[in-house]
């Protein structure tokens, strides 16, 4: 019963470098997440999708880009990585028009 | 601006008592609340919700109360167990609207002391 997988875990980047996240999901879910949680605050929307081929752009985007060629797969992507991206980034899906989402476990990366 | 806010950053309460973790809201189109509960190392998992044509929504040990005129929203957890220790997000949206419209406060820490 895996739901919402994401790797890595975690991850130390150095400034400047590029990584991808990845989140698959086994519950054929049409909508995928990217949230990031900062210590003291709470849960930022990145990025989300409602289905394959359709993305857009949630309260935090900047320095992030995503795909979502199937719908089991939303990758997320950092380019030229900041301090400022150090977080705890979370994916997540749900049904159609459904406000109950489940999350993953959770990717910790420091940027340094 | 925090549309949605858990003042109380912490909560400490003795296994067997109630725990009270609140919520409050600043815009008025919110009218589906839900709780979140999260471990150290997982993900937040849905816990419980309420709409707004409802005040109170009971699963097992855990209440959901909902004040519209106050903009508040608490939940319950009675009795409290050493296994609730974890944080406790509260999110807000429109009924109809979809998840990317979720806005979640910043989270209080219970813990449950044995």
């Amino acid at each position: 019963n895996a739901g919402v997988t994401q790797t890595p875990k975690f991850r130390i980047l150095k400034i400047g470098q590029s990584m991808t996240l990845q989140c698959t999901q086994d519950m054929n879910h049409n909508y995928m997440y990217w949230y990031r949680q900062d210590p003291g605050m709470g849960l930022k929307l990145i990025y989300y999708s409602v289905g394959a081929g359709i993305t857009d752009k949630g309260e935090v985007p900047n320095g992030y880009n995503v795909s979502r060629s199937t719908t089991e797969d939303f990758p997320l992507r950092l380019e030229l990585a900041a301090p400022s991206q150090t977080s705890v980034y979370f994916c997540a899906s749900s049904y159609p028009g459904g406000n109950t989402i489940y999350f993953g476990e959770g990717s910790w990366l420091t940027v340094v | 601006d925090q549309q949605v806010k858990q003042n109380s950053p912490s909560l400490s309460v003795q296994e067997g008592r109630i725990s009270i973790l609140n919520c409050d809201y600043t815009n008025s189109m919110f009218d589906y609340f839900l709780w979140y509960k999260k471990y150290p190392a997982e993900g937040p998992t849905f816990l419980i919700s309420i709409s707004s044509i409802k005040d109170k929504n009971e699963d097992g040990r855990f209440t959901v109360f909902l004040n519209k005129s106050a903009k508040h929203l608490s939940l319950h957890i009675v009795p409290s167990q050493p296994g609730d220790s974890a944080v406790y997000f509260c999110a807000a949206s429109g009924l109809q609207e979809y998840g990317n419209k979720l806005v979640f406060g910043a989270g209080t820490i219970l813990r449950v002391k044995s």
